[in-house]
């Protein structure tokens, strides 16, 4: 199967500083990849959809101006969290989806939890 | 109506025992299926797709696919205590050409030993 990183892991920061989250797709090409928040005991949500070389496509209700994405290559998307607040820490998570014939498949990135205190 | 509907459980099944975990979706226009299973703290990892109506087996997992009802299963035969986790169904939606995964909310699973 296609794998796809995230870096970093874990992340703690100070209320109102930046944090920048990665995420590869380390033997593949992605052209698409999609940013999940996740709160303790709820289920994915679905942020946005990254499409190489072109802007992010924001859910409802999620600000593109705090979460700002960019997918500047065939194998990297980032995702910034910008003047981030304790309501902003979360379990983040990114994957890449994988044409296959008739269908496609999405390969998850090992998440980023995000602490803001 | 949430697009993708799933018990949040808990189910808790014994060990050795058939686990049937259930998921209607909304949106008739839905192409595939998935099956993933997390675990506390951990990224979701796919268990199984389905695309065509019917079954389709693979090891311990059977996935069910009703079009006409719009409801996808899940079996897990000869359940393990390692098999306790959420199990979340996802449904892909292509609108205008944008691909999109909706995700139900998950069912948690007990395997008692």
């Amino acid at each position: 199967g296609a794998v796809v990183s995230q870096h970093p892991s874990w992340v703690i920061c100070k209320s109102g500083t930046s944090v920048k989250i990665e995420c590869r797709s380390l033997d593949f090409q992605a052209t698409t990849m999609f940013w999940y928040r996740q709160f303790p005991k709820q289920s994915l949500m679905l942020m946005a959809t990254s499409n190489e070389g072109s802007k992010a496509t924001y859910e409802q209700g999620v600000e593109k101006d705090k979460f700002l994405i960019n997918h500047a290559s065939l194998t990297l998307s980032t995702l910034t969290v910008t003047s981030a607040h304790p309501e902003d820490s979360s379990f983040y998570i990114c994957s890449a989806r994988v044409p296959r014939g008739g269908y496609n498949e999405q390969f998850f990135g090992p998440g980023t939890r995000l602490t803001v205190l | 109506q949430k697009e993708v509907e799933q018990n949040s459980g808990p189910l808790s099944v014994p060990e050795g025992a058939i686990a049937s975990l259930n998921c209607t979706y909304s949106d008739r226009g839905s192409q595939s299926f998935f099956w993933y299973r997390q675990y506390s703290g951990k990224s979701p990892e796919l268990i199984m797709f389905i695309y065509s109506n019917g079954d389709k087996e693979d090891g311990r997992f059977t996935a069910q696919l009703n079009k006409a009802s719009q409801y996808v299963s899940l079996l897990i035969r000869d359940s393990q205590p390692s098999d306790s986790a959420t199990y979340l169904c996802a449904v892909n939606l292509v609108t205008s050409g944008t691909y999109k995964y909706i995700f139900g909310t998950g069912t948690r699973l007990k395997v008692l030993a």
